[in-house]
């Protein structure tokens, strides 16, 4: 079936420092790719959906700035959080849409930490 | 807009118990029903999905049944396991953006 890799899993990083997570499908293209955010005990919060070759598109009072989203490749979407804040630490979720059927694959998350 | 509304938790069961989650939607169209299973710590997986009215959805002993007439998609299981224990949402995909509508989750626990 289709597998997303979502790397890292976990990391650790300064406050004021960028930190950029990976999301790789695998053995299909993803035409389209989401990132959610995901606080402890609650569910998934959209950040921006994004398609591959164009701008990423926000969901409301997400910071465009602050979370870049760059989808290359039909196989490859990255979200860089930028001069990372305590108050980013979450847990962060990527899903990649595959282009035939109507199926969602999900990224195993990744932890942020920052200290 | 889309929602979805799903009965919220926790939900502690003994083993073989039969377990029932609640998940209503508000949608324009016709959208496709899934239920995501969350183990801690890790992204989400597909438990089963269904595109259509009258479609019954199912994986691993889960059911759910696609209705229409009373637009709800409940997950069922006749006798859930200690490993069944875990977070399932409840999420509607349609429209054109793709969007995924995620309920708010439901906490199972299943003791031994």
């Amino acid at each position: 079936g289709a597998v997303v890799s979502q790397h890292p899993s976990w990391v650790i990083c300064k406050s004021g420092t960028s930190v950029k997570i990976e999301c790789r499908s695998l053995d299909f293209q993803a035409t389209t790719m989401f990132w959610y955010r995901q606080f402890p005990k609650q569910s998934l919060m959209l950040m921006a959906t994004s398609n591959e070759g164009s701008k990423a598109t926000y969901e409301q009072g997400v910071e465009k700035d602050k979370f870049l989203i760059n989808h290359a490749s039909l196989t490859l979407s990255t979200l860089t959080v930028t001069s990372a804040h305590p108050e980013d630490s979450s847990f962060y979720i990527c899903s990649a849409r595959d282009a035939p059927g109507y199926g969602y694959t999900f990224g195993s998350g990744t932890r942020l930490t920052v200290v | 807009g889309n929602s979805v509304t799903q009965m919220e938790g926790p939900v502690t069961l003994s083993e073989e118990a039969f377990l029932t989650i609640n998940c209503t939607y508000t949608a324009t169209g016709y959208p496709s029903l899934f239920w995501y299973v969350q183990y801690p710590g890790e992204g989400l997986q597909l438990l089963l999905k269904a595109t259509k009215a009258d479609d019954k959805g199912s994986n691993k002993g889960f059911e759910a049944t696609y209705r229409k007439e009373t637009t709800s998609f409940h997950l069922e299981k006749g006798s859930v396991q200690v490993s069944d224990s875990a977070v399932y949402f409840c999420a509607l995909g349609g429209g054109s953006n793709y969007k995924l509508t995620f309920g708010k989750g439901t906490l199972l626990t299943v003791n031994p």
